[in-house]
């Protein structure tokens, strides 16, 4: 199985700042690479797929880059509804494995 | 706009079978371009995608190997739905149960609301 590793595990940031998040695979998986936004007690929801792609509906705000092995969510300007805790899951060999969560919280 | 329901028990026997059910609205569940998908979370093992079923001119399932020996998924094309079934359940077995569509290459874009089953006597 491909290993997801997310860092950090934690973050702590202010409205209006702008934060990364990274994720590496444990093998190379080209752009096959999604995003996902959990707030408590909600379902994941799907923010940047193929490594960089931008979900319909999803703010300009959020960006994804990378491949191969090495992937980043940038945040640009952080709004309060930000906060949440961000997963990311490789597409390109099943089991589809995610990472094991970056939450942001507030500074 | 796709939307996806989940039903079933919360509480679940060890050794008893966890059956869960999705509905879906906005689009079919034998669509050839859709997959549908369970996944699951817990605290001690974060997300994990269980197994999906699928229609390209026939039916097809793929299941997570650490389950695959207990997993059953089915679609019932007469509800537009489709259904989970966990065998031989342990506590182990304790998550927030998800359904969710895969649109293309493994990329969930819409998710049921969640079930939480607790495996316990």
């Amino acid at each position: 199985d491909i290993q997801m590793t997310q860092s950090p595990s934690s973050l702590s940031a202010s409205v209006g700042d702008e934060v990364s998040f990274t994720c590496r695979a444990s093998q190379s998986i080209a752009s096959y690479l999604n995003w996902y936004q959990q707030k408590p007690g909600k379902a994941p929801k799907l923010l940047i797929y193929a490594a960089s792609s931008l979900q319909g509906g999803v703010p300009s705000r959020f960006s994804g880059s990378g491949s191969g092995t090495d992937f980043t969510l940038t945040i640009f300007s952080l709004q309060p509804g930000d906060f949440a805790t961000y997963y990311c899951q490789q597409s390109y060999s099943a089991p589809h494995t995610f990472g094991q969560g970056t939450k942001l919280e507030i500074k | 706009q796709v939307q996806l329901q989940q039903s079933g028990p919360g509480l679940v026997k060890p050794s008893q079978t966890l059956s869960l059910t999705c509905d879906i609205s906005g689009d079919s569940v034998s669509s050839n371009s859709a997959a549908w998908n369970w996944i699951r979370q817990s605290p001690s093992r974060g997300l994990e995608w269980l197994g999906r079923t699928y229609y390209r001119s026939k039916w097809y399932n793929d299941y997570a190997e650490f389950v695959k020996s207990r997993i059953t998924i089915n679609p019932d094309t007469s509800k537009n739905q489709f259904s989970l079934q966990l065998n031989s359940v342990t506590p182990e077995d304790t998550a927030v149960y998800y359904c969710a569509r895969d649109i293309a290459v493994a990329t969930f874009d819409y998710w049921g609301q969640g079930t939480l089953v607790t495996v316990s006597s």
